[in-house]
């Protein structure tokens, strides 16, 4: 009931199009759901996060979409480039510090 | 402003030798954390300490890993004993505050540190 069930393993993208990762969790007590970014030899590093009571947030070309009731969440990169290619991961918290964290989702976006 | 800092960035080491890995996290920031990056895998949390609380261990595998914080800052987590299964890279993270109340939850993350064992 913890797990963070996320998808793809990995991702094509072609330079102009959507990348989308999909995140899904069982725990209704997630009230926090960050999205991190990591590059090679590099630390997670926060990209955009949402809370339950909206259902949409963007910023720039990264948008999280969040179904409440399908218990689901998504990442939107926009018009992806080739310096989005990165691993990506999904997270929540129950409004601890614990963060649950997903599997990782590898974009590489070809130009 | 500097982030968080790890050292060593690689660590090979032979199995059944003790390492100890480092962390200073960014100044101020009263939550530490570490985590555990296996190939492949996600984010797996070790243990946690904020403040002068007692710290969180129920992440660490066994008690051959142990943590510790000095002064509020600076973080060691120790490996004894080390084997195989141990190899990944160890990620400290930091943040302002370590729940909801009115605080930051976000992570600022290290680079972490490569632990190789052979």
């Amino acid at each position: 009931q913890q797990q963070v069930k996320q998808s793809p393993q990995s991702l094509i993208v072609q330079k102009g199009g959507i990348s989308i990762i999909n995140c899904a969790y069982e725990n209704t007590a997630f009230d926090y759901f960050p999205w991190y970014q990591q590059f090679p030899g590099k630390g997670p590093a926060l990209l955009i996060a949402i809370r339950p009571d909206v259902s949409e947030k963007k910023e720039g070309r990264f948008t999280i979409s969040f179904n409440k009731s399908a218990k689901q969440f998504s990442l939107h990169i926009m018009d992806s480039q080739p310096g989005d290619s990165a691993t990506y991961f999904c997270a929540a918290s129950t409004g601890t510090y614990k963060y649950i964290f997903g599997t990782g989702t590898r974009l590489k976006v070809l130009a | 402003g500097a982030g968080v800092s790890q050292s060593p960035s690689n660590k090979v080491t032979e199995k059944g030798k003790d390492v100890e890995l480092r962390c200073d996290p960014i100044s101020g920031h009263t939550a530490l954390y570490w985590y555990r990056q296996s190939l492949g895998q996600g984010l797996e949390f070790l243990i946690y300490f904020q403040g002068n609380s007692a710290p969180d261990k129920s992440g660490l595998p066994s008690d051959r890993f142990s943590a510790e914080r000095t002064g509020g800052s600076v973080s060691t987590l120790t490996i004894q004993r080390t084997q195989q299964e141990d190899s990944a890279v160890y990620l400290c993270a930091s943040s302002l505050e370590g729940g909801p109340s009115g605080g930051s939850y976000e992570q600022y993350f290290g680079p972490g540190t490569r632990l190789t064992v052979t």
